[in-house]
């Protein structure tokens, strides 16, 4: 498997509610990155939290690492519908590397 | 504007046609990529570039040409086309890529087709 997996594939929520996406990875790293995807379009970055912090707030993003797990928290609190996208991880070992995923669907 | 910008954003081509997808940058940033996005297979790198004159294969380079003359473009060539380089493409760049502490900015994508 590949270095930095999103977990679900696919997540389907009504809006208001909360949204959580996982990602793990293999190696140690510096940082992880999450971006955002809508679709068929660039990705845009969300947010980096360094290896040695445990969670990072920005807006109504909050990202958690635990790098002891080798895994990543995304939360999207009190969701819209456009939140509506896909949402990656990102993970630099000596390259950056994405994960392959996480399909939103907030529905109104 | 800060932005990557690439042309052409849609493209529908045949077997063996020879063409090129333009990219550009205006943030003065050292290090260029692509990359293709397939169904099932998330980013994949093609090439990147460190610098002017400099580039090198990522994971999925065969198929592919790129050169980096100036700093602000990359051009991704494919010499011969086949169906399986139908893809969505993506160029990026970021001002270095030291550690990837850097936030790496996409161009809007181009969807390819060869039939």
């Amino acid at each position: 498997s590949q270095q930095g997996e999103e977990d679900p594939q696919a997540l389907s929520i009504q809006e208001g509610e909360n949204a959580t996406m996982n990602c793990s990875y293999k190696t140690s790293i510096n940082n992880l990155q999450w971006y955002r995807q809508n679709s068929g379009r660039g990705l845009v970055h969300l947010i980096l939290i360094r290896s040695n912090e445990r969670e990072k707030h920005s807006g109504r993003l909050r990202v958690t690492l635990d790098t002891s797990k080798k895994s990543s928290s995304l939360l999207i609190t009190a969701s819209r519908a456009a939140d509506t996208a896909s949402y990656f991880c990102a993970t630099y070992t000596g390259k950056l590397i994405f994960g392959q995923g996480t399909t939103l669907q907030v529905k109104p | 504007e800060a932005q990557v910008t690439q042309n052409p954003r849609y493209l529908i081509t045949v077997t063996g046609k020879k063409l090129t997808v333009t990219c550009s940058q205006n943030m003065n940033h050292e290090y260029m990529s692509w990359y293709r996005q397939d169904p099932g297979l998330g980013l994949r790198q093609i090439y990147y570039s460190m610098n002017v004159e400099v580039t090198d294969k990522g994971d999925v380079p065969e198929g592919y040409k790129v050169s980096r003359k100036e700093k602000r473009n990359f051009p991704l060539i494919l010499e011969s086309p086949s169906p399986n380089q139908t893809s969505l493409y993506f160029c990026a760049s970021t001002p270095q890529m030291r550690g990837g502490w850097e936030t790496q900015y996409f161009g809007p994508g181009t969807r390819l087709l060869v039939l």
